[in-house]
């Protein structure tokens, strides 16, 4: 089955602490793999994608991730997270058909 | 660079009435997406376009949803008639060459 997880349905971290968002996928939607942002009340927002080459891919806002092709897994990192870091983050991957298929989402939300 | 628009970006309506969203998209961009997202979950895909022609509309609910995508710009999602289930967050999104999707604000459906 073509899937996309993510664990974690809401992530609670105190501003300036480290987070780790996890995203598990299928075998099958492993061609293309994306984190996106929302904000209320907004569209989505690409962070930072996977094609090929190096498994360490660098996005936007200081977010970072890592494919890692034996444990099927995107989990997305920041070092050090801001109050405007609160969002909706969802992790997609993208099947040998073209179809983008979204994980449920996880709900982050930073502490002051 | 203008982004994907939508309009409108709220809608009420009763159910069993027509309602109609419009999408434009990145110039250029020959792929379009529409999504819907329900609350708290991810965006489920319900078509895709590749310039003018519908080439995934498998989640597309035929007996009450249509959509058209004329001259391969534009498009337009249709309900009639609205069932108080479609209140949603309805998506469009549109790519180059099937590399990431970029997404519009949304249209807020509420079915009453």
């Amino acid at each position: 089955a073509q899937s996309v997880t993510q664990l974690d349905s809401q992530v609670p971290v105190f501003e300036e602490a480290p987070v780790e968002l996890r995203c598990n996928y299928s075998s099958s939607v492993s061609v293309y793999l994306f984190w996106y942002v929302q904000y209320p009340n907004q569209g989505l927002q690409l962070l930072l994608k996977y094609l090929s080459g190096s498994t360490l891919v660098k996005g936007i806002n200081g977010f970072e991730a890592e494919f890692n092709k034996s444990q099927t897994s995107f989990h997305l990192r920041k070092p050090s997270v801001h109050i405007s870091d609160t969002a909706e983050y969802f992790c997609a991957g993208k099947t040998s058909y073209d179809k983008v298929i979204f994980g449920p989402g996880t709900s982050l939300s930073v502490i002051p | 660079e203008a982004g994907v628009v939508q309009s409108p970006r709220y809608k009420i309506i009763e159910k069993k009435q027509p309602v109609a969203f419009w999408c434009n998209p990145i110039s250029g961009h020959n792929t379009l997406y529409w999504y819907r997202q329900n609350l708290g979950q991810g965006p489920e895909l319900l078509i895709r376009y590749e310039n003018e022609e519908a080439v995934d509309d498998s989640q597309l609910p035929k007996d009450r949803f249509s959509a058209e995508r004329l001259k391969g710009v534009d498009s337009t999602l249709k309900i009639q008639p609205a069932e108080l289930g479609d209140s949603a967050v309805y998506l469009c999104a549109s790519s180059l060459l099937g590399y990431e999707a970029f997404f519009g604000q949304g249209t807020r459906l509420t079915v009453v």
